[in-house]
């Protein structure tokens, strides 16, 4: 079945530093990348839209700045924290969808725990 | 307006007996797709089951089962035969449109508990 990697499974850092998330299509190639993000006993909250080659959609609310996406193959999509603070802390996972299989779920991976202190 | 909601914040289910985890959604397009996810502890999203808004019958995987109630606009997820393991976060989500380019909107999320 198609697999989602995401790495790493877990950062702590300083506030200040930026951290990066990578997400990968293990067999499968993904046009499209989810990027979702979930505070504790709540649900997945949509965040951007990758696309290979393109420029990152972001959802209302969520700061393109601070948030970078690159989607720079069809396998990879990476999100970088910029100037992390304790309140970006959070799960961050990811999510793409198999090309051209109907009705295809979206496939996660294991997601990232990040916590700023 | 809620797309997506999960008025059980909460179950708890006799090991072996059946489980319904209540979902209904908003949409004003034709062509969706709902899905249901589980999260156990370790945060990974596992999906359990599809359902087209243009399929006549109801989604079945193994244990898991749809009851899809397009009028109510109701997607309930029915567990039977509840395992210990079941115990996890149970997220309902749909897709709106009919390409494959769209996110997943999630709900709030049900947690069951199978009890021995």
């Amino acid at each position: 079945g198609a697999v989602v990697s995401q790495h790493p499974s877990w950062v702590i850092c300083k506030s200040g530093t930026s951290v990066k998330i990578e997400c990968r299509s293990l067999d499968f190639q993904a046009t499209t990348m989810f990027w979702y993000r979930q505070f504790p006993k709540q649900s997945l909250m949509l965040m951007a839209t990758s696309n290979e080659g393109s420029k990152a959609t972001y959802e209302q609310g969520v700061e393109k700045d601070k948030f970078l996406i690159n989607h720079a193959s069809l396998t990879l999509s990476t999100l970088t924290v910029t100037s992390a603070h304790p309140e970006d802390s959070s799960f961050y996972i990811c999510s793409a969808r198999e090309q051209g299989v109907t009705n295809s779920p979206l496939h996660f991976g294991n997601g990232t725990r990040l916590t700023v202190t | 307006a809620q797309k997506i909601t999960q008025t059980q914040p909460g179950m708890f289910v006799q090991e072996k007996e059946a489980v319904t985890l209540d979902c209904t959604y908003d949409t004003s397009d034709p062509s969706y797709g709902l899905f249901w996810y589980k999260q156990p502890s370790s945060g990974e999203m596992i999906f359990l089951i599809y359902q087209g808004s243009y399929d006549q019958q109801n989604a079945t995987e193994g244990r898991y089962s749809l009851n899809f109630q397009k009028a109510r606009k109701s997607a309930n997820l029915v567990i039977s035969a509840s395992q210990l393991g079941d115990s996890a976060m149970y997220f309902c989500a749909m897709r709106e449109g009919p390409t494959g380019n769209t996110p997943l909107v999630f709900g709030k999320g049900t947690r069951l508990s199978v009890i021995a």
